[in-house]
């Protein structure tokens, strides 16, 4: 089936710094890729998603970029805030209508 | 906005019982889906489903089985609870298609 790999499990970064997360995946066919923010307490909320005919998309801090010659994805959060700290989750559709296929997580930590 | 309403937040309960885990959502989504979120492994597909009385297996769906009689109500059951599914339960709803899926809070569920 289809795998989603995802770097680095924790994260800790100084406010006002820029935050990587890079994702791997293996189904060719994958055409759908979003990312996910968990906050303590409560269920994944979608903050930003890509599609395979864009290579990049951004909304206000936050920007996806996707390689699918490398199949590789990467969500990149700049001038970081004590707010952002949370679980990040990548996902890709792989091949099966409706699923999604979730990375491990991503703890980023904030400091002020 | 969309809503995912999960029945419980926290839930105890014995080995051996049986654990029903109800999942409602608002939008008229085609498609529910039932996770776990265990640390360091992410989230997990147990059981989704298309339609109504429709259900698939996902990547974990030993000990569960699930139920969906109406179109916006999606029911997880652990046939005989054991201690390995103390765990947080998360559901999603999502319309057909490259689609985002919207998820509910979770219930953290332990049993003893």
């Amino acid at each position: 089936g289809e795998n989603v790999e995802q770097h680095p499990s924790t994260l800790s970064v100084q406010e006002g710094d820029s935050a990587v997360i890079k994702c791997t995946y293996s189904d060719s066919a994958s055409n759908y890729f979003p990312w996910y923010k968990q906050e303590l307490g409560k269920g994944p909320q979608l903050i930003i998603d890509i599609r395979s005919n864009v290579g990049e998309k951004k909304d206000q801090r936050i920007a996806v970029t996707l390689n699918k010659t490398a199949k590789h994805f990467s969500l990149h959060i700049t001038e970081t805030q004590p707010e952002d700290s949370a679980v990040y989750f990548c996902a890709d559709r792989g091949s099966t209508l409706g699923r999604l296929y979730f990375g491990r997580g991503t703890q980023l930590t904030v400091w002020p | 906005d969309v809503k995912v309403t999960q029945s419980s937040r926290y839930l105890v309960k014995r080995t051996g019982e049986k654990v029903f885990l109800e999942c409602v959502q608002d939008m008229d989504h085609e498609n529910m889906f039932w996770y776990r979120q265990d640390p360091g492994l992410g989230l997990r597909l147990i059981y989704f489903s298309y339609d109504v009385k429709m259900k698939e297996k996902g990547d974990i769906p030993e000990g569960y089985s699930v139920s969906r009689e109406k179109k916006e109500r999606f029911s997880l059951i652990l046939e005989s609870a054991s201690t390995n599914q103390t765990s947080m339960y998360l559901c999603a709803s999502s319309f057909q298609g490259d689609q985002p899926q919207h998820f509910g809070d979770g219930t953290r569920l332990s049993i003893l």
